[in-house]
């Protein structure tokens, strides 16, 4: 079956490097990719790995390994308002999204 | 970017009842998809809608429970069937704006999402 799994919850404070993992099981896949969420609000898209290797994208970069079925966001500088859920999101037969369990971050002063 | 929205924004019902939820985009799109997502849960896929085209569901939902409208490429509508209590639940929509052709792209946008309750 497919399934995107990612740790539940990780906390962090100011200025700190988290690393959020997602080890995934699909079929038809295509690339990995992020989204945010804070609360109340809808998901806003972080970045799309369609090959292995690193994407860096401001102080966000995620990181995609096919043959590992793997990959993570990591997240530089972190400041209070990165304080929100994390999905990764498997891209299946080139047009849909598979989500992952989420990741809540908390950022702490 | 894009601008997507939904209507409504959230709606008490009575079980038995059907609710349809609106969702436009700003500019035209071939791809829009509907999710399901419980409070501090993950999204669930229910459908994608192309336009002209029937929706294609994913497995535990069905056309007779949720039937998806996409009249043109801006708009789609989910009509969420008689109610129970566990369709209490975030409804949300999306759009693809991927780049035709480019498969090293890949990005969608939401809407606001529809927080629905049945009573």
């Amino acid at each position: 079956g497919q399934s995107l799994e990612q740790p539940s919850e990780v906390t962090a404070v100011e200025g700190a490097i988290v690393q959020i993992n997602c080890t995934y099981q699909t079929s038809g896949f295509y690339g990995l990719s992020w989204y945010q969420q804070h609360d109340g609000g809808a998901p806003t898209f972080l970045s799309y790995n369609a090959l292995d290797g690193l994407e860096e994208t401001g102080r966000f970069s995620s990181f995609l390994s096919r043959s590992d079925s793997y990959g993570y966001l990591l997240l530089q500088e972190l400041q209070m308002k990165d304080s929100a859920s994390y999905f990764c999101a498997a891209l299946e037969g080139g047009d849909k999204l598979i989500f992952g369990t989420g990741t809540r971050l908390q950022v702490f002063p | 970017s894009a601008v997507i929205s939904q209507k409504p924004s959230r709606d008490i019902c009575q079980r038995g009842t059907s609710l349809t939820i609106q969702c436009q985009v700003d500019s035209q799109v071939t791809m829009m998809f509907w999710y399901r997502q419980q409070p501090g849960q993950s999204l669930t896929l229910i459908a994608t809608a192309n336009q002209g085209s029937e929706a294609t569901y994913e497995s535990g939902f069905v056309i007779d429970k949720f039937p998806i409208s996409r009249p043109n490429l801006t708009f789609s509508t989910l009509t969420v069937s008689n109610m129970s209590p566990e369709d209490s639940s975030i409804y949300l929509c999306s759009a693809d704006f991927s780049p035709l052709g480019l498969s090293s792209y890949n990005e969608q946008f939401f809407g606001p999402g529809t927080r629905l309750t049945v009573l």
